[in-house]
């Protein structure tokens, strides 16, 4: 039974360019939550999407941040005109239906450096 | 809102000393609480949890006790090694959608 999958597990842009990271939640998990992890930080939670569904965003930046959980496929964290701020580990998260007992399972992250 | 306030790291223990790292916590509801460890490189993984008052969460011999009077979930393990050495996250959640976690204790141990 895989657990939440994400890649790439490193992701090196230049600033001004497109970050693109995937999760793929584990088997039988239909919700999907990503965090960010800046350096010497704990993690802060950003979105939380359901298939094909945004249901919390707000912790995500205002622009150049989007993510989606579509119908198929994994669900895309997308950074649009990288900064250097962006540098961070990305976590994706993935539950079955969440109530106050769920656990949230993590993946590896995807560690973003933005040259 | 809800939060969680965690001890500063780094700690450094010696082998087979006891370790505490303290957790508290502020939240509208009855949250429930967890300790999440991250290994270098590697995700967070679930180390216990306790979902109510006077609730123990215990696992690889780390124990922590869900205090509603203190509002506290303090991490503690009798006995450390080496294999220990890691990022403790305190993380609360009332509702499942969002996690709230605490800043993480570096805990390194030394033979």
């Amino acid at each position: 039974n895989a657990g939440v999958m994400q890649n790439p597990r490193h992701l090196v842009r230049r600033r001004g360019q497109e970050a693109r990271l995937r999760c793929s939640p584990m088997k039988g998990h239909s919700h999907v939550y990503w965090y960010r992890q800046l350096p010497e930080e704990g993690l802060k939670f950003m979105v939380y999407l359901q298939k094909e569904n945004i249901i919390d965003e707000s912790g995500m930046p205002k622009e150049r941040f989007s993510a989606e959980f579509p119908k198929e496929g994994p669900s895309i964290l997308r950074i649009q005109q990288v900064v250097r701020g962006d540098s961070a580990a990305y976590f994706c998260a993935s539950s079955p239906p969440p109530g106050a007992k769920n656990i949230q399972y993590f993946g590896a992250g995807t560690r973003l450096s933005v040259l | 809102g809800d939060s969680v306030t965690q001890m500063e790291g780094p700690v450094t223990l010696s082998e087979e000393a006891f370790l505490t790292i303290n957790c508290t916590y502020t939240a509208t509801g009855y949250p429930s609480l967890f300790w999440y460890v991250q290994y270098p490189g590697e995700g967070l993984q679930l180390l216990l949890k306790a979902t109510k008052a006077d609730d123990k969460g215990s696992n690889k011999g780390f124990e922590a006790t869900y205090r509603k009077e203190t509002t506290s979930f303090h991490l503690e393990k009798g006995s450390v090694q080496v294999s220990d050495s890691a990022v403790y996250f305190c993380a609360l959640s009332s509702t499942g959608n969002q996690f709230y976690f605490g800043t993480g204790t570096s805990l390194t141990v030394i033979p």
